[in-house]
């Protein structure tokens, strides 16, 4: 399923160092969130946007920010990326389905990040 | 905001037995609780939602139960086969313009043979 696609797959990076995360998706959603994984944390919500010029923190933002550079795309970055912050990351999308009511998400594949 | 809190965390259950996994909510405003099943190396996918104006939903061997009052919602597997080993998530949502889902902390199912 390759409507919502997270590159790299994986990446291994040095404490201080700044990268980025890509999510791009061809499902014409306008909701993207970034999401990242922690075993027995479950899914928690770092960022999320409902279009291009809206852009929200969610429960875990610090440490990381986002950019909507169009629909179809949504990037998470590390300014200083901090051993903590390794974990899964997932980007996922959304959109109101026929009846105007809140749809299930899509998750892109993932990101598996280590901080070193 | 909302709080969604999933038990168990693990749950190991003999092929062909029935598994269930509980999930309560903290926000009665709450109206869509989707699950998620999310095999090992894989993506969380979609496998059941409710709505909050139903009170169960079937889909072949796998149903999902809501109790608005108590603010609690099940998903029950019957019937379990060795494919359905996965970590299972599930979520509340809140209506509205910031409307977000949050999800519990997952649970791990084995099915043994």
């Amino acid at each position: 399923d390759a409507d919502v696609t997270q590159t790299p797959r994986n990446r291994i990076t040095k404490t201080g160092k700044r990268i980025m995360l890509e999510c791009s998706q061809t499902k014409g959603h306008d909701r993207m969130y970034w999401y990242r994984q922690d075993p027995g944390l479950g899914l928690r919500l770092i960022y999320y946007s409902f279009d291009v010029k809206d852009i929200n923190k969610g429960e875990i933002s610090d440490g990381y920010s986002v950019s909507r550079q169009a629909q179809a795309k949504f990037s998470l970055s590390l300014e200083s990326a901090i051993p903590n912050q390794t974990a899964l990351y997932f980007c996922a999308t959304s959109d109101l389905g026929r009846q105007g009511l809140e749809d299930g998400y899509t998750f892109g594949s993932g990101t598996r990040l280590t901080v070193v | 905001g909302e709080n969604v809190e999933q038990h168990p965390s693990t749950l190991s259950v003999q092929e062909g037995d029935s598994a269930v996994i509980k999930c309560t909510y903290s926000d009665s405003a709450s109206n869509y609780f989707p699950w998620y099943k999310q095999e090992l190396g894989k993506r969380p996918q979609l496998i059941i939602d409710i709505r909050s104006n139903v009170g169960e939903k079937k889909d072949q061997r796998i149903a999902v139960t809501l109790n608005k009052t108590a603010k609690h919602f099940s998903l029950h597997i019957t019937e379990t086969q060795p494919e359905d080993s996965a970590v299972y998530f599930c979520a509340a949502n809140l209506p509205g313009t910031a409307s977000k889902l949050t999800f519990g902390t997952g649970t791990r199912l084995q099915v043994t043979l």
